[in-house]
């Protein structure tokens, strides 16, 4: 069975330090890993993709690392913002029997920047 | 581009009542997903179109939910009758189509959120 597992479920940290989320899936046959945020209310928003061969991308003070051997992915947050108070859902790509692509979604990191 | 557009925000219903939601995707998003979130947990997909036909809908509880996607543009997603445990946000989204992986990038609506009393 596909599976997607976070940690931490929660994290509090003051604004302006950094953090790291974990992601460590089974999903097969792999295709790609995405991470999402999720501000309350609102629905994902895509922050990067990552395809097998990539090891790590960044999209501004967001910075996602894939290692496939291990099967585990992090996501680390520069200087951290009162705006980054959300959720981060880390999401694996598999090719589904149909054809097309069957996303396993994470239950996410509720992630909380104090001033 | 304008996003994904759901209505409405937000329901509230009784059980054994029915409801309806509707999405428009993006303009010229060939696919378009419809996904349940219980809170605390991450979407679930429910059913998945590929223009006006249906991909993977094997999630669907086909016995009280149905969605359709007539002209291959909107969208809407039905629930008849309701149970108390379909409380969640329903969320559509949509994708273009295509080889490059980040073409199957997709993009979210707001979501309905769903109070079934």
């Amino acid at each position: 069975k596909n599976q997607v597992e976070q940690s931490p479920q929660s994290l509090i940290i003051l604004e302006g330090k950094n953090c790291t989320l974990q992601c460590n899936y089974t999903v097969s046959p792999f295709s790609n890993l995405r991470w999402y945020k999720q501000d309350t209310g609102r629905g994902p928003v895509s922050l990067t993709i990552m395809t097998f061969s990539e090891n790590t991308k960044s999209n501004g003070r967001y910075t996602a690392t894939l290692d496939a051997d291990t099967k585990q992915s992090s996501l680390h947050i520069t200087a951290s913002q009162l705006s980054d108070s959300a959720s981060y859902i880390c999401v694996v790509s598999a090719k589904s029997n149909f054809g097309n692509e069957k996303l396993t979604f994470g239950t996410g990191t509720r992630l909380t920047i104090i001033p | 581009e304008a996003g994904v557009a759901q209505s409405p925000r937000y329901k509230i219903i009784e059980k054994r009542q029915s409801v309806a939601f509707w999405c428009n995707p993006i303009s010229g998003h060939a696919t378009l997903y419809w996904y349940q979130q219980i809170l605390g947990q991450g979407p679930k997909l429910l059913i998945q179109f590929q223009n006006n036909g249906v991909v993977d809908d094997s999630q669907l509880p086909k016995d009280r939910f149905s969605a359709e996607r007539l002209k291959g543009v909107d969208s809407t997603l039905k629930i008849q009758p309701a149970k108390l445990e379909d409380s969640a946000v329903y969320l559509c989204a949509s994708s273009r189509t295509g080889a490059l992986a980040n073409s199957y990038e997709q993009y979210f609506g707001p979501g309905t959120r769903l109070t079934v009393t």
